[in-house]
């Protein structure tokens, strides 16, 4: 079965670094999704992102946050200058078409130091 | 602001019996309604969705969806051990961003 595919599973950055967060969405999806989970917390919605243009965006996403479709399989998601509030779980999905089921990928564990 | 409410738990309930999950949204232009099951330190993984009201069945899973009392409800028959996990109950408005509930944990004991 196709899947959301991330790397990398765990990345451990010092406070202040860039850092980017890549993703193979499954292949005949259209529509892609940046979502985080800190620890013990509910999953919230980041970025969403059709035909190379950002669709949708949350407060958090601020101008430290960026996504970028470089090529036709990757999605990354950068963070310019990281923070210890950025540390959490980050997932990708990707979906068919709007309205319709999101594939989360296994996620990267983000630890700011 | 658009709100998915659950109840916490733990759910605690003996193997082979029918577990119930409950849901509220608040959004009455909510269009479609997930379940997400998550493991502890997992990515959270598709269960059932559905658009209309009424039940969706697959395996042991049903689906139930209420519009009006803005309700959704997921019901697992023959409990096993490993379906011990915190669901996700999740919805999709107007716009096309999944809103999560923070979830119920799901403990099933053989």
């Amino acid at each position: 079965e196709p899947e959301v595919t991330q790397t990398p599973s765990h990345q451990v950055t010092q406070m202040g670094q860039e850092v980017i967060l890549r993703c193979v969405p499954i292949s005949n999806h259209l529509y892609f999704y940046w979502y985080r989970q800190i620890l013990g917390q509910k999953v919230e919605f980041l970025v969403s992102f059709y035909n190379n243009e950002i669709s949708e965006k949350s407060e958090i996403f601020d101008d430290q946050f960026s996504v970028e479709r470089p090529d036709g399989s990757n999605f990354t998601l950068k963070i310019r200058s990281t923070k210890l509030e950025d540390s959490a779980m980050y997932f990708c999905a990707s979906s068919e078409a709007r309205g319709q089921p999101q594939h989360f990928g296994d996620g990267t564990r983000l630890s700011i130091l | 602001q658009k709100e998915v409410e659950q109840n916490s738990g733990p759910l605690s309930v003996p193997e082979g019996a029918i577990a119930s999950l409950n849901c509220t949204y608040s959004d009455r232009g909510s269009q479609s309604f997930f379940w997400y099951r998550q493991y502890s330190g997992k990515s959270p993984e598709l269960i059932m969705f559905i658009y209309s009201n009424g039940d969706k069945e697959d395996g042991r899973f049903t689906a139930q969806l209420n519009k009006a009392s803005q309700y959704v409800s997921l019901l697992i028959r023959d409990s096993q051990p490993s379906d011990s996990a915190t669901y996700l109950c999740a919805v999709i408005s107007n716009t096309d961003k999944l809103i999560f509930g923070t979830g119920t944990r799901l403990q099933v004991f053989p």
